[in-house]
């Protein structure tokens, strides 16, 4: 069974830095998605950014990137300029793309505050 | 605006009482499902479905029930609530195939407490 581990509870960064929050995953499958939602205090999930595990490049939303390490099985989100808005939970996310299963697998999240 | 919308945001139950939660979609999505959210345990999942007339449980189904009786609609019915279903309750909704690449389109969530 995949697993999906955020060993980071909680990160600080301060106004306008860049931080990183870490995922790694574990998976015997070849092909699959990897994703990053960002849950601000209003509860509403977002999604950040996604990366198909076939494409070596990694992805990229504006100040949001990814260091994408598949033989790692790393997946770790760099938040760069950051701001007061970019504070919430952040989860990692697993998705098979195997024919047939279509759940999604979540880390337990990382809460990000950004200092003034 | 399309997208998903629960029903309630905020619900207070007493121990052995029942309820049903809403979730409904307007994107034709094929996949819907339901998830807990506890504090230090990430997010659960509760029961999916995959279409009309197919669920299937998840991680942590016991004590819950949900029917799909239409494509838009998938509601959550807790049979007889307990303590510890004390949690933040989200639909979430995608394409199988192709747009489901995507991810997910979340409701806003369901807070629910049982005393």
């Amino acid at each position: 069974a995949q697993t999906v581990t955020q060993s980071q509870p909680e990160m600080s960064v301060q106004e306008a830095e860049t931080v990183t929050l870490s995922c790694t995953y574990d998976t015997s499958e070849s092909d699959y998605y990897l994703f990053w939602y960002k849950q601000p205090p209003s509860r509403q999930m977002i999604l950040v950014i996604r990366q198909e595990a076939y494409k070596q490049q990694n992805a990229t939303e504006n100040r949001f990137s990814v260091n994408f390490q598949k033989a790692a099985k790393s997946f770790s989100l760099k938040i760069s300029d950051s701001q007061l808005g970019d504070a919430a939970m952040y989860f990692c996310a697993y998705r098979s793309a195997r024919s047939g299963t279509y759940k999604y697998i979540f880390g337990t999240g990382t809460r990000l505050k950004v200092l003034a | 605006n399309a997208g998903v919308t629960q029903t309630p945001k905020f619900q207070v139950l007493k121990t052995g009482q029942s309820m049903t939660l809403q979730c409904a979609q307007d994107m034709n999505h094929e996949y819907m499902s339901w998830y807990r959210q506890d504090p230090g345990m990430g997010l659960r999942l509760i029961h999916y479905s995959v279409g009309a007339g197919i669920t299937d449980q998840g991680e942590v189904p016991n004590g819950y029930n949900v029917s799909r009786s239409t494509t838009e609609d998938f509601p959550l019915r807790l049979l007889s609530a307990a303590p510890s279903q004390t949690s933040v309750y989200f639909c979430a909704s995608s394409y199988l195939q192709g747009l489901g690449l995507y991810g997910y389109t979340f409701g806003s969530g369901t807070r629910l407490t049982v005393v």
